[in-house]
């Protein structure tokens, strides 16, 4: 357990759908981070926050959308996916020192 | 272009044995190295770390060695049990803060252990 918890754990959704994947942590952390693991990919950097603010964007199509509302929750608002989006999609959170990152579990996202 | 290549894609060790992981990485600029086991189902977990002021981290039965000039780490599991089959992955960030969370992964190592 690194107390970075994400839900839903699985997703099922239509290409037509909006959803949204949650991402929270009490650790303090400044920095949040969404990674995408697909099965024919090295995992990748979507999206970097840092004290709520994006400081990275990985050249993400807009069909992701993150929110930072605060430095303890990150969202991943999806609408209009493809099936190719369908994969395991990986919060993660550094404290300010920096000095080693902690997963969250991932939600596993399957769209149809 | 793949900052981090990790081989083999896959391994396949007799229990008692040892799992030897290799990586290279291409810029020099990083210096956080980190490796992740992960389990059917689960996010990746941090096994082991190693910054390059050192050559050799040892915790337990696993322990990252670090050639510098070579820009290769490897990652080396003695005593090789059937609890340690997994996908092995690779990564490599720079500096502390926000930017070491900017991690570049290899592809993974999917690990078996016979018993």
């Amino acid at each position: 357990e690194t107390g970075v918890t994400q839900t839903p754990r699985h997703l099922v959704m239509g290409m037509t759908n909006k959803k949204s994947l949650k991402c929270e942590q009490h650790l303090g952390h400044n920095a949040m981070y969404w990674y995408k693991q697909s099965a024919k990919k090295p995992l990748e950097l979507m999206f970097v926050y840092n004290f709520k603010e994006q400081t990275e964007n990985n050249s993400v199509p807009s069909r992701f959308s993150p929110e930072c509302p605060n430095s303890s929750h990150l969202f991943l608002h999806l609408h209009t996916l493809q099936p190719e989006d369908s994969a395991l999609y990986l919060c993660a959170s550094v404290p300010v020192d920096g000095n080693t990152i902690y997963f969250g579990e991932g939600s596993w996202l399957t769209v149809v | 272009q793949q900052q981090v290549k990790q081989s083999p894609q896959s391994l396949i060790v007799q229990k008692g044995g040892i799992s030897i992981i290799n990586c290279a990485y291409e810029n020099t600029a990083f210096d956080y190295f980190p490796w992740y086991q992960q389990f059917p189902g689960k996010g990746p977990a941090l096994l082991i770390a190693i910054r390059p002021d050192v050559s050799e981290k040892k915790e337990g039965r696993f322990t990252i060695s670090f050639n510098k000039s070579a820009k290769q780490f490897s990652l080396h599991i003695m005593d090789s049990q059937p609890g340690d089959s997994a996908t092995y992955f690779c990564a490599a960030s720079m500096g502390r803060g926000s930017t070491l969370g900017r991690l570049y992964f290899g592809r993974g190592t999917q690990l078996t252990v016979w018993p």
